[in-house]
């Protein structure tokens, strides 16, 4: 079966010093990865995804993910944090028996503190 | 470009009370379309999925269906709503046979049943 987990529910960082929010995955076959950040009441906007190639991937807002395959791992990075990046954050699977579907994780709450 | 567009974006409806929500995406053709709960501002719970026209995908089993009439409207519905049933629907959409790409999300209904 495919599923993601996020194993922090909340993150705090102060403003200006580097950020990461943890993702792993398990998925048959070939994993394709996302990242999406949530405000509040409002939709999912995506920031990223790891399709094939280079393990670093650069996305909107500064942010970069990398992928590795040997901890099943795709954490969400960012080297500067801003207070505005203060949000909801989804890491998302797609693939293995369903390529229709996408597994989310649970979210984690990035706290970023003037 | 393409959109998507969900509405209401909030509700109040009593317990018992039919619920129809609707989602409908414009400058894309044969779109895989989903719907999402989101409870508690947490983690996304997939509803349905459609890959085409009537073709719908149940994932949970509940007091929910959806339906798929014309190819870019997906319809969320429940005869007689329960308090449960309270929460953030989300409605997304994503390009069919093609797994590189990413889901977009309309902005969510919030659903109270009281």
């Amino acid at each position: 079966a495919q599923s993601v987990a996020q194993p922090e529910d909340q993150v705090n960082v102060a403003e200006g010093n580097p950020l990461t929010v943890k993702c792993t995955y398990s998925v048959s076959g070939n994993p394709y990865l996302f990242w999406y950040v949530q405000y509040p009441n409002r939709g999912l906007q995506f920031l990223l995804k790891y399709i094939t190639g280079d393990n670093l991937v650069k996305g909107s807002y500064g942010f970069e993910a990398e992928f590795n395959k040997s901890q099943t791992s795709f954490h969400l990075k960012k080297p500067s944090a801003l207070v505005s990046d203060s949000a909801l954050y989804f890491c998302a699977v797609r693939g293995g028996d369903n390529f229709n579907k996408f597994y989310f994780g649970s979210g984690t709450k990035l706290n970023v503190k003037p | 470009s393409q959109t998507i567009h969900q509405w209401p974006a909030t509700l109040v409806q009593p317990v018992g009370s039919p619920l129809s929500l609707e989602c409908t995406v414009e400058g894309t053709s044969n779109p895989n379309l989903y719907w999402y709960r989101q409870a508690a501002g947490r983690g996304l719970q997939l509803l349905f999925y459609s890959v085409g026209i009537g073709q719908i995908s149940s994932e949970v089993p509940q007091n929910l269906s959806a339906s798929r009439p014309q190819d870019r409207q997906f319809i969320l519905s429940s005869k007689k709503l329960l308090l449960s049933d309270s929460g953030f629907y989300l409605c997304a959409w994503s390009v069919r046979h093609n797994r590189d790409t990413e889901a977009f999300f309309g902005q969510g209904t919030r659903l109270t049943v009281v």
